[in-house]
């Protein structure tokens, strides 16, 4: 049971917009943390894909938006490509000092 | 270039207490906090602890408190996890992770490749 709640998996034809939800509470999201995410394609390593709730580190594709409020945030993949098909993962850190992941969305472009 | 290079990991008894390391290079290692995060097969990401640019503070997820212990030799560049009275449940990739900014909290811009732990007898 992860802290941070996002749907198991999303889908989306190619050049479609799919957004993936990341739901917190209070004491991590909703306590005024940052919000980031993370693509990881199988085998490998996670990438970071958004920072501090809405930045894109240098190299990712601005079709690639995210945005917080309240207890959530969500990530928006626009004009979807194959590339694109990964899993995402929301983190944060809650009052207690801890990292928290949300528990992954499997993305699959059809 | 920034790179994190995990290596300890092996198949391990129970209750054995194996140490991983993470050699950093390509930043200035003494400036940033680090963690360790890992990876049960097939599973999701799990948060596992963290440590200051100084070794001065340290948290654990309540999964592993009190029998994983991080720490940091600033001198060699190098990060540690070491796991004691391991259980079947610590079987997973750990990856260490270097945060984005000179803090200890953030985002984690560089990950390890990951050095899988499978606990078994």
């Amino acid at each position: 049971q992860s802290v941070l709640t996002q749907p198991p998996s999303v889908s989306g034809a190619p050049g479609q917009r799919v957004t993936i939800s990341c739901t917190g509470g209070s004491s991590n999201i909703g306590a005024g943390y940052d919000v980031h995410w993370y693509q990881q394609l199988p085998g490998t390593a996670p990438k970071l894909l958004i920072y501090a709730n809405t930045l894109r580190p240098s190299g990712v594709p601005d079709r690639f938006s995210a945005s917080k409020s309240g207890t959530s945030a969500s990530l928006a993949i626009s004009g979807l490509q194959a590339e694109d098909e990964a899993d995402y993962y929301c983190q944060s850190y809650d009052s207690s000092l801890r990292g928290v992941f949300g528990g992954g969305t499997k993305l699959t472009v059809l | 270039q920034v790179k994190l290079v995990e290596s300890g990991g092996g198949v391990v008894q129970p209750g054995r207490s194996p140490r991983l390391s993470c050699v950093a290079s390509g930043f200035s290692f003494t400036s940033y906090g680090m963690h360790w995060v890992r990876q049960a097969p097939g599973k999701g990401l799990e948060w596992v602890a963290v440590i200051s640019h100084d070794g001065s503070e340290k948290y654990y997820a309540d999964s592993v408190m009190g029998r994983f212990t991080i720490a940091r030799d600033n001198s060699k560049n190098t990060l540690y996890l070491q796991m004691n009275s391991l259980r079947a449940e610590d079987t997973a990739v750990y990856f260490c992770a270097k945060v984005i900014v000179g803090s200890t909290w953030g985002s984690f811009d560089y990950w390890g490749q990951g050095t899988l732990v499978t606990v078994s007898s």
